[in-house]
C-alpha cells in the first residue's frame, strides 16, 4: 500500500514564475491537505480539498490555489513567485470516513526560489 | 485561536538518557494531540498520538499523556539513542465548521542524541 507520493521532489524557480506541485494521497484517503513548512518552522496549513473543491483556507495569498482531481490526487499552484515562498511544500491525506483526524504526510517538495 | 506551544530546542543527550519534550495547547473544544517526528531532508512520520484525556499514546519507547486540567502532552522516553535524533513535532487537530478537520503545529523541537 503506497503511501503520500509527492512530485517532484525539488525545484528551483526564479522569482515572478509560477510552480506547480502534485500529490497522490494514500490509498483510501478522499482529503488532501497542504502545508509550507519555512526553514526551522512548524508547518502552516495553505488549504484543504474535499471532493474536488477547496474547503478551507489557511492564512495565504490568491497567488496560492489548488485542484483536486476525481482520483483524489492533488495540485498546488504558486503564481508570481517571491523569495519569501521558498519552503518545504508538504501534502497530507486522510479519510473523512475514518474522522478525518489522522492525516498521512508525503515526503514534500523542496522549492527554491531566485 | 488554537495554538500549540513547544518547547525550544536544541535538546542534546547522550545515548540512553531520558528524554522529555514539553508541549502545550489552547483550543476549543476538545482536540486530538498528535506528535510527529521528522528525519534529516524528511516529510513527516506519525509517532504517536491520543484522542482524548488521558489517553496515553505510545510508540517506538515514546509516550505521551493527554493532560486536559493543564492542557498538556509532553513527550517522553526513557532511553533515547543515537537514531531518535530528529526533530519533534507537537500538534492539535482543529475542526473546521465543515466537519474536516487541519492540523495546528507547533514550531518544533530538535533533538540530538550523542553516542
Amino acid at each position: 500500500d503506497a503511501g503520500v507520493t509527492q512530485s517532484p521532489t525539488h525545484l528551483i524557480k526564479t522569482r515572478g514564475q509560477q510552480v506547480t506541485l502534485r500529490c497522490s494521497p494514500k490509498s483510501g484517503h478522499d482529503t488532501v491537505s497542504w502545508y509550507q513548512q519555512a526553514l526551522g518552522q512548524g508547518p502552516q496549513f495553505i488549504f484543504q480539498y474535499y471532493e474536488e473543491e477547496e474547503r478551507q483556507r489557511g492564512n495565504f495569498p490568491d497567488r496560492f490555489s489548488g485542484h483536486q482531481f476525481p482520483n483524489y490526487s492533488s495540485e498546488l499552484n504558486v503564481n508570481a513567485l517571491l523569495l519569501g515562498d521558498s519552503a518545504l511544500y508538504l501534502c497530507a491525506s486522510s479519510s473523512t470516513t475514518g474522522g478525518g483526524e489522522t492525516q498521512y504526510f508525503g515526503p514534500g517538495t523542496r522549492l527554491l526560489v531566485l | 485561536g488554537d495554538s500549540v506551544t513547544q518547547m525550544e530546542g536544541p535538546v542534546t543527550l547522550s545515548e540512553e538518557a531520558f528524554l522529555t519534550i514539553n508541549c502545550t495547547y489552547t483550543a476549543t473544544g476538545y482536540p486530538s494531540l498528535f506528535w510527529y517526528v521528522q528525519y534529516p531532508g524528511e516529510g513527516l512520520q506519525l509517532l504517536l498520538k491520543a484522542t482524548k484525556a488521558d489517553d496515553k499514546g505510545s510508540n517506538k519507547g515514546f509516550e505521551a499523556t493527554y493532560r486536559k486540567e493543564t492542557t498538556s502532552f509532553h513527550l517522553e522516553k526513557g532511553s533515547v539513542q543515537v537514531s531518535d535524533s530528529a526533530v519533534y513535532f507537537c500538534a492539535l487537530s482543529g475542526l473546521f465548521a465543515s466537519g474536516t478537520y487541519k492540523y495546528i503545529f507547533g514550531t518544533g523541537t530538535r533533538l540530538k542524541v550523542l553516542a
